[in-house]
């Protein structure tokens, strides 16, 4: 089946800067979806993207969709200690029934006052 | 709206016991998910339903046994619990329209010892 890969694992930013996490696929995806899971919660949908090179904006947050459907990003300006947590990009499975995404393993991110 | 609930929030099962999850939604969604979530990792996708009546294999499957009597309610059973299976348990749904963002429950922290 599809598979996505999210880089890095990790990642340790100081307030105030700004960082990228990345989702790679070795095949075309018919859409991205971003959830972000706080600390012992649960995970929650940001934001859905479908076109190809689409761009989408969340206040600090910048979403982007790979001109080939087959990479997407997270860019966070001006992290502060609210973005703390575990981000995952998931892809929706074509040829299974019932809207099944497969999920990459997630950015964790660690933000450092 | 309550959303999707979870029932037990926390469990500690002996190797070899059985418990059922209950997973409940009210947003009348048509699919139904269960994930496990390791320390560290992903979410892995194990049973879901595409309707009342209705459930499929996930990623990782063995194990465990779903019901979907009720569109609003999706169990996750496990009949010989297992030291591997300690994981975190999350339930999702989602609808059958354009915008398939999954909505998630609080999760159950299953522990077998």
């Amino acid at each position: 089946g599809q598979q996505v890969m999210q880089i890095p694992q990790y990642q340790h930013v100081q307030e105030g800067e700004d960082f990228t996490t990345y989702c790679n696929s070795s095949t075309t995806l018919s859409n991205i979806q971003w959830y972000k899971q706080r600390p012992g919660g649960h995970p929650v949908f940001l934001i859905q993207l479908v076109k190809s090179g689409e761009v989408k904006k969340q206040k600090r947050l910048t979403f982007q969709f790979g001109e080939a459907k087959k990479n997407s990003s997270l860019h966070i300006t001006a992290t502060q200690t609210t973005d703390v947590g575990t981000y995952f990009c998931a892809s929706k499975d074509v040829k299974a029934a019932g809207n099944k995404l497969t999920f990459g393993g997630g950015t964790r991110v660690l933000v450092k006052p | 709206n309550a959303g999707v609930t979870q029932t037990p929030k926390f469990r500690v099962l002996k190797t070899g016991q059985s418990m059922t999850l209950l997973c409940a939604q009210d947003m009348n969604h048509e699919y139904m998910y269960w994930y496990r979530q390791d320390p560290g990792m992903g979410l892995r996708l194990i049973h879901y339903s595409v309707g009342e009546g209705t459930t499929a294999k996930g990623e990782v499957p063995d194990g465990y046994n779903v019901s979907r009597l009720k569109k609003q309610n999706f169990l996750l059973g496990l009949e010989s619990a297992a030291p591997s299976q300690t994981s975190v348990y999350f339930c999702a749904s989602t609808g059958t329209g354009r915008n398939y963002e999954q909505y998630f429950g609080p999760g159950t922290r299953l522990t077998v010892t």
